[in-house]
């Protein structure tokens, strides 16, 4: 998957809890971003990157934050874990010269209890 | 009313067929549009990308745009039961923030041996 590891794959946690998901690439692209995929709704953007500590918000921004430290790093934590954050959560990159062409990760699985 | 539109399917064709896949679309800003293959528990895979109005081949693959009737279409020739997946239609206006991409649902395609 073009360079880019998830972790966890799959995780479960209870409501309340604190959860970090980690996207990692190895391609050295600019721009970064965490979508989310639900039945009926398909993938809806979260937050994205554009470069390391410049990031903004998407249109399910709600309850998610990110930060970007490294280029290769981008992290999406959930303060709070609702059951409404049960989904399918995917992380991108696209680089400069050809932004609009993303490239997926595998995807981590996330049950919220 | 969604932005983009796509039928969710199930298609099902016996290998060899002729696929169809289309998807509606109410912006008329959308300029850049994408087909994205998205296999059981993967991420979404880029499969074709185009720019404005056309036609675009490669392999098997046809993408289509009329901006006119806002539809966008993929053809797949001589079906394989490997092209069994969900495509996703995906589009982005020009220098949007975020280079946000908007999807459709996904068209899920059963091939037949």
């Amino acid at each position: 998957d073009a360079g880019i590891t998830q972790s966890p794959r799959h995780k479960v946690t209870e409501t309340g809890t604190p959860v970090t998901l980690r996207c990692h690439q190895t391609e050295n692209h600019r721009y970064m971003y965490w979508y989310r995929q639900d039945p009926g709704h398909g993938l809806r953007l979260i937050h994205y990157s554009y470069g390391v500590k410049d990031t903004d918000k998407g249109e399910v921004s709600d309850g998610y934050s990110v930060s970007r430290s490294k280029t290769e790093d981008f992290l999406l934590t959930l303060e709070s874990a609702t059951s409404s954050q049960t989904s399918v959560y995917f992380c991108a990159i696209s680089e400069d010269r050809d932004k609009e062409k993303l490239f997926f990760g595998s995807g981590t699985q996330l049950s919220v209890l | 009313q969604k932005e983009v539109e796509q039928d969710p399917g199930p298609l099902s064709v016996p290998e060899g067929a002729i696929v169809s896949l289309n998807c509606t679309y109410s912006n008329s800003a959308f300029q850049y549009f994408m087909w994205y293959r998205q296999y059981s528990r993967k991420g979404p895979e880029l499969l074709m990308y185009t720019y404005s109005s056309g036609n675009k081949e490669d392999g098997r693959f046809t993408a289509q745009v009329d901006k006119s009737s806002k539809y966008i279409s993929l053809f797949i020739r001589d079906s394989q039961p490997s092209d069994s997946a969900t495509y996703l239609c995906a589009m982005s206006r020009v220098n949007n923030a975020g280079n946000m991409l908007t999807f459709g649902g996904g068209t899920r395609l059963m091939v037949k041996p």
